[in-house]
């Protein structure tokens, strides 16, 4: 069965610092690959996508993430945060074909210290 | 662009009552559109998936005729809680998709029954 995996409930990093959120995904077929970005009461905002191409994908805010088929990952990345990062982010799969449906991981919560 | 909207963004409603909860998709054709549930600090659960012109199709254990979902146009989905009980109280977040595989999603509607 298809599932994501986010190993880390809660982080906590420094402003300035880098930053490092865990994903990983089982799924037979090659995966549609997405970040979300939550913050408190509100909806979910799209970071960055993996289809197909280069598996080193550039977001918005300054993130990035990379696919590496061989560990079936695809963690998020960011060289400094800056306390405005601090949300709940959120792993996805996108399951091929014509459902369109996404599968979720139990999210990550991003605390940084000032 | 990829503009989605929720109203209301908050309800409070006596139980029994029902609620409708609009999703549109501002700026591009949404032919499909999800509707998801989301309990505080948990991940996003998948209720229905709605194409428009046709059928919702429900997750499983979610009551069909509970959630009723209606995606009358490209740009409009509605959900409607009918019978609401404190049970139901929750955060609802809609997605809509046009014809990639990104999913975008409205700010979440928070309902509460009394």
């Amino acid at each position: 069965a298809q599932s994501v995996t986010q190993p880390d409930i809660h982080i906590t990093v420094s402003e300035g610092a880098s930053l490092e959120l865990r994903c990983n995904y089982s799924y037979g077929a090659t995966p549609y690959l997405f970040w979300y970005v939550q913050s408190p009461g509100q909806g979910l905002q799209l970071l960055l996508k993996y289809f197909s191409g280069d598996t080193l994908v550039q977001g918005i805010k300054g993130f990035e993430a990379e696919f590496k088929r061989s560990q079936s990952s695809f963690n998020l990345r960011k060289p400094s945060v800056h306390w405005s990062d601090a949300a709940e982010y959120f792993c996805a799969v996108g399951l091929s074909g014509n459902t369109g449906k996404l599968i979720f991981g139990q999210g990550t919560t991003l605390q940084v210290k000032p | 662009g990829a503009v989605v909207s929720q109203h209301p963004s908050w309800v409070i409603c006596k139980s029994g009552t029902s609620v409708k909860i609009e999703c549109r998709s501002l700026d591009f054709q949404a032919t499909t559109m999800f509707w998801y549930r989301q309990f505080p600090k948990q991940s996003l659960m998948l209720m229905a998936t709605s194409n428009e012109g046709s059928k919702a199709t429900y997750e499983q254990g979610v009551e069909k005729d509970k959630f009723l979902i209606n995606h009358a146009s490209l740009t409009l989905s509605t959900l409607t809680v009918t019978s609401a009980h404190p049970e139901d109280s929750s955060f609802y977040i809609c997605s809509a998709s046009g014809t990639g595989e990104t999913q975008y999603f409205g700010p979440g509607t928070r309902l509460l029954v009394l």
